[in-house]
């Protein structure tokens, strides 16, 4: 399995600002993926990360609300754009080998828009 | 159709209980199937994969039944430290591409002394 670590763990922000969230895997992973938990629900795929190109966007997720980079195979970070307190949620990134295997994921980022 | 749909619960057990959760899910092409296990505040962790001949780890049993698009989880013994929300997730389910994930929408089980 496969340990990930998020920074930061949680933020209180300002609506029309933006938080990039970092997402460190300790190996190498084919696949990393962005998620948002919002409070009493489960968890939607915002999008997977491709290393060296454009992520790959879920319906309703569009790259100008939030970015993502993946410059390596263990790296990947996701920017909320422009706040507003909609955004505030729990923001998740996992990590795999993609295909049929399991997903492991980091423990997380608390974010609450004022 | 919801693509992944658990029983909504919440189940409220005594330990030693055994108690038995279902998930039904959409697409036909699913390739593999898992459960998680997510404790308040916290991510979700991986509880086991589900084979189409069932898995047993512990006290917990997995079961497939493809003909049918239905998985389940059964907890025999339940224990106070089982309780927690348990997600029903699907690879390649609802037209999306092998290697993603979708989740149900959880449920609750609370184990009660």
């Amino acid at each position: 399995s496969a340990v990930i670590s998020q920074k930061p763990s949680r933020d209180i922000c300002q609506r029309g600002t933006s938080l990039t969230i970092q997402c460190q895997v300790d190996s190498q992973v084919t696949m990393m993926f962005w998620y948002r938990q919002q409070p009493g629900q489960s968890l939607t795929l915002i999008a997977t990360a491709n290393q060296g190109s454009e992520a790959t966007y879920e319906s309703g997720f569009v790259i100008d609300k939030f970015p993502i980079s993946r410059p390596n195979l263990t790296f990947s970070t996701l920017t909320v754009s422009n706040m507003s307190p909609e955004d505030s949620s729990i923001y998740l990134c996992s990590a795999g080998q993609g295909g049929g295997y399991e997903q492991f994921f980091g423990p997380g980022t608390r974010l609450t828009v004022l | 159709r919801k693509e992944v749909e658990q029983d909504p619960g919440p189940f409220n057990v005594p330990e030693g209980a055994t108690v038995a959760f279902n998930c039904t899910y959409s697409n036909s092409a699913s390739q593999s199937f898992f459960w998680y296990r997510q404790d308040c505040r916290k991510e979700p962790k991986l509880l086991m994969s589900v084979y189409s001949s069932g898995n047993e780890d512990g006290r917990f049993t997995a079961q497939l039944n493809r003909a049918s698009q239905y998985i389940s989880l059964l907890i025999r013994d339940s224990k106070l430290s089982d309780s927690a929300t348990y997600l029903c997730v699907v690879n390649g389910a609802g037209g999306t591409s092998y290697g993603k994930l979708t989740f149900g929408q959880g449920t609750i089980l609370t184990v009660h002394p």
